[in-house]
Order: structure tokens, then C-alpha cells, then sequence
């Protein structure tokens, strides 16, 4: 069965720099969230959008911004990068009950 | 106030043992859902479980078995017959304002319980 797909799976940016991540919902699924997993942590939820439109917004800080476009993929855009966002990203998508996660992309900031 | 507790930060089993995990969840909304996942040493989150607040019977997948007490809210999640590939962080999570079918909408975790199977 398809999964999400996210890319890049690893990134290492400097501190200042902006990253872009990308993710690809489960064909069909209409809703895509994307979480932060800080080292040791649980996650964390950051927004969240349903039919390309913003549902939610959680602990988002306002240098990250996304988007779903209309093919449901959606990108997590994060600028002027700092040291704490080294982070594991999460997106996850469902259609129904449950939310599926993808596996993650790896962002190292130094 | 943690909406989700985990209070055991390690658990250990021995191979094909069962094991269980707590979970104890606190919310004023009467439709919830719980779920369960699994979060290896290689990081991805694996979905187990889940569990709406109105279901009548408690949720089952395979070996694993969702304890359901509303009046304690308490959502336990159960492992049967152990598996060396079950060692891994598990977390409880909980999603607020769920409906009885197409339900959206974040999920809020707890700390994680890392689960150690020895053969």
C-alpha cells in the first residue's frame, strides 16, 4: 500500500538559511498534517490543511510557512534557520480516523 | 495541564511475553480518539491503533489490543506474544473533537514509553 512520502529524508542547513520540505500525502487522502520532533521529545503539532485550505495552526513559528497545492502535496518552508529547529519533521495524512505518518525528514541546523 | 500521560518512561518483556503499556488521557470533549504508535530506533512513526470515544468494543489489530476504560481514561495498550522487533518508543496520542466516522484534526502526544523485549 502507498505511503507518505516526504523528501529530502536528511538536511543539513547553517544557521540562517532558509529549507524547504516536501511532502506527498497517501493518494486520496484530503488532509496533511506536519509535526516537530526535537531530540527526546514527543511531537509537536505545526499546521495542518484539509482540501488546500489551512485548518489548524499550532506551535508555528511565523519564520515557517506552508502550503498545500492542488495536487494535495504540500511544503513546509522555514527561513532564517536556528540552531533549535534541528529537528525530526513529520508529515502525516488521513482521510478518515486514522493519520498516517511519513518517515520523516531529518533537519540538522549548524 | 498534560492532556496525555505516560507514566512509564521503560518497560521490559521478556520474548513472547505480553506487555502493557500505559496511557491516561484527560479531556472535557465527549468525542475523542486515541490511537497508538510505534517509533523504532530508526525514527519513522508507525501507526497501531485506534480508538474512538464512542466505540462499543475495544479496538484490536493483530497483537495488539487496545485497553478502553472511559470512566478511568485510560487507554492501555496491550502486546501479545512479544517480539524482539517489537523494542521500540511507543507513544499515546490523542485527537479531540472526533466524530463517529471522517474525523480531522491534530493529535496531541504523551512522553513515550521505550519498550525493551529480551530474548
Amino acid at each position: 500500500a502507498a505511503g507518505v512520502i516526504q523528501s529530502p529524508r536528511h538536511l543539513i542547513k547553517e544557521k540562517r538559511e532558509t529549507a524547504t520540505l516536501k511532502c506527498y500525502p497517501i493518494p486520496r487522502h484530503d488532509t496533511v498534517y506536519w509535526y516537530q520532533q526535537g531530540p527526546g521529545q514527543d511531537p509537536q503539532f505545526l499546521i495542518s490543511f484539509y482540501e488546500k485550505m489551512q485548518s489548524d495552526k499550532g506551535s508555528i513559528p511565523d519564520r515557517f510557512s506552508a502550503q498545500q497545492f492542488s495536487d494535495y502535496h504540500s511544503e513546509l518552508n522555514m527561513s532564517s534557520l536556528e540552531l533549535g529547529d534541528s529537528a525530526l519533521y513529520f508529515c502525516a495524512s488521513s482521510l478518515t480516523r486514522e493519520q498516517y505518518f511519513g518517515p520523516g525528514t531529518r533537519l540538522t541546523v549548524t | 495541564a498534560q492532556k496525555i500521560t505516560q507514566t512509564q518512561p521503560g518497560m521490559f518483556v521478556q520474548e513472547k511475553e505480553a506487555v502493557t503499556l500505559d496511557c491516561t488521557y484527560d479531556t472535557s470533549d465527549p468525542s475523542y480518539g486515541l490511537f497508538w504508535y510505534k517509533q523504532p530506533s530508526s525514527g519513522e512513526m508507525i501507526f497501531l491503533i485506534y480508538q474512538g470515544s464512542y466505540d462499543q468494543q475495544n479496538a484490536t489489530e493483530g497483537r495488539y489490543s487496545l485497553n478502553f476504560q472511559k470512566a478511568r481514561k485510560s487507554a492501555n495498550l496491550v502486546i501479545s506474544a512479544s517480539q524482539l522487533g517489537d523494542s521500540a518508543m511507543y507513544f499515546c496520542a490523542m485527537r479531540e473533537g472526533d466524530s463517529g466516522g471522517t474525523s480531522y484534526g491534530k493529535l496531541t502526544f504523551g512522553q513515550g514509553t521505550i519498550l525493551t523485549v529480551h530474548p
